[in-house]
């Protein structure tokens, strides 16, 4: 079973805004990372640490954190966006790694 | 340019060991903070982190498998090899190997494309 929980899966109208969200207890101690999947194709990062997006990806992506809660926003969602997302961090001991179960958002 | 590529047997027999190679270019693993992880996912499940190996040769594998899993690094040779001993047909996945920049902050900003293994007799 994963230490970070995440919602199964999340609509979002196109060019609407949508928050995903990741619990677990480690992240009051930890950084998370989020990552987009495309079926068939490897994931991608998109969002890490307090306030970081890597170079080529859009900035209508953004994260957040507080809490045992991380966040990954999308602001103005596109059709492209639509994917399976996973957050990422260390587990309570701080040794292992740990995903998310994933959420799958479709953008309608 | 930073790539990973994964390598191994696309099929294995039950009980076989399993041994995979990540050969990557653009980066050292070498270089003080650097790590090399591995990851799979089930067809049509989340993914799963299996095992990292650090810079200094640290090496950490998940709590699950750690009794299954060997990782190790050939930095003359830019390689991460995993192996996975008495595989089953659970194992059957798309194993992945990504770069770790910063292990502090611990995210994986680039990966390999994957490679699928089959687990059957």
């Amino acid at each position: 079973s994963s230490e970070l929980t995440q919602d199964p899966a999340v609509s979002v109208a196109l060019g609407q805004t949508v928050r995903i969200t990741c619990q677990g207890d480690s992240l009051r101690s930890f950084y998370a990372s989020w990552y987009q999947q495309k079926p068939g194709q490897a994931p991608i990062l998109v969002f890490y640490g307090i306030n970081n997006r890597p170079s080529g990806i859009p900035d209508r992506f953004s994260g957040s954190s507080s809490g045992n809660t991380a966040s990954l926003t999308l602001t103005g969602a596109q059709a492209e966006d639509e994917a399976d997302y996973y957050c990422h961090s260390r587990d309570s001991s701080g040794n292992h790694l740990v995903f998310g179960g994933g959420t799958k958002l479709t953008v309608l | 340019q930073v790539t990973l590529r994964e390598s191994g047997p696309a099929l294995v027999k039950p009980t076989q060991t399993l041994t995979l190679t990540c050969t990557f270019s653009g980066f050292s693993l070498s270089t003080s903070g650097m790590c090399v992880t591995w990851i799979r996912q089930s067809p049509g499940k989340a993914l799963e982190w299996l095992a990292r190996i650090d810079w200094d040769d640290d090496k950490y594998y998940s709590t699950f498998l750690k009794t299954r899993l060997t990782i190790s690094k050939d930095t003359s040779k830019n390689q991460v090899v995993l192996t996975m001993t008495n595989m089953d047909p659970v194992d059957t996945a798309t194993y992945y190997c990504a770069r770790i920049p910063n292990y502090y902050y611990n995210y994986m900003d680039v990966w390999g494309k994957g490679t699928t293994v089959t687990v059957s007799s």
